[in-house]
């Protein structure tokens, strides 16, 4: 059973470009969020995705857009880039499971996606 | 701001050894995570604290969680080279519960 699933592991770009990442959650699971972790750091939530729409987002400018898909799929996209935009950028993948206390909404990482902005 | 806090940042322990990382936070909550990250891997969860009181063990690895006190610890027994390893503790941002405020880790360092 593959796990969550990211693409590409490393790129390269320069400061103004825009870059595309992308994300394929775990089988069953409905739900991606993506992280951002700088060197050194925790990772920072950007923002979650559910049933096609920007859930919730954290304090990340407008910079940071993503998308999903009908196969739960995920894009973030980053424009107008910056050196500081340069981290691991981390998929991560869940089950819409409500607040219940029978939800434990364990998130599933993906290996991430290094970017480094010159 | 919410606020996760790790102590120590950096800890490096003799194989054998015995010790403890803290985990405060700043914020109302009834559930604690605990993820492990290897150098250069992504993160992988160890353990879900759900209730104040709670406790989980899993081989060396032993975490609790004291809601009122608002701190989790993990605690490490007889440490091993595997454990060497970047812990995170994180805190779920309500209302949805299923997005993570993360602290700023905790890299362990088992020596020989």
């Amino acid at each position: 059973d593959a796990g969550v699933t990211q693409s590409p592991t490393h790129l390269i770009k320069t400061r103004g470009q825009q870059v595309t990442l992308r994300c394929s959650p775990k089988s069953g699971h409905d739900t991606v969020s993506w992280y951002q972790q700088a060197l050194g750091q925790g990772p920072q939530f950007i923002f979650q995705y559910y049933e096609e729409e920007e859930r919730q987002r954290g304090n990340f400018p407008d910079r940071f857009s993503g998308h999903q898909f009908p196969n739960y799929s995920s894009e973030l996209n980053v424009n107008a880039l910056l050196l500081g935009d340069s981290a691991l950028y981390l998929c991560a993948s869940s089950r819409e499971t409500g607040t219940g206390p029978s939800g434990a909404n364990v998130l599933t990482f993906g290996a991430g996606s290094r970017l480094t902005v010159l | 701001e919410l606020k996760v806090e790790q102590n120590p940042l950096f800890l490096s322990m003799q194989e054998g050894k015995n010790y403890t990382i803290y985990c405060n936070y700043s914020t109302t909550s009834d559930r604690l995570y605990w993820y492990r990250q290897d150098p250069g891997k992504s993160l992988e969860s160890l353990f879900v604290l759900l209730s104040n009181g709670a406790v989980k063990q899993e081989g060396r690895l032993m975490a609790s969680l004291d809601t009122k006190a608002r701190l989790s610890t993990l605690h490490i027994t007889a440490a091993v080279h595997d454990l060497s390893a970047t812990y995170f503790c994180a805190v779920p941002i309500y209302p949805t519960g299923n997005q993570f405020y993360f602290g700023t880790g905790t890299s362990l360092t088992v020596i020989p």
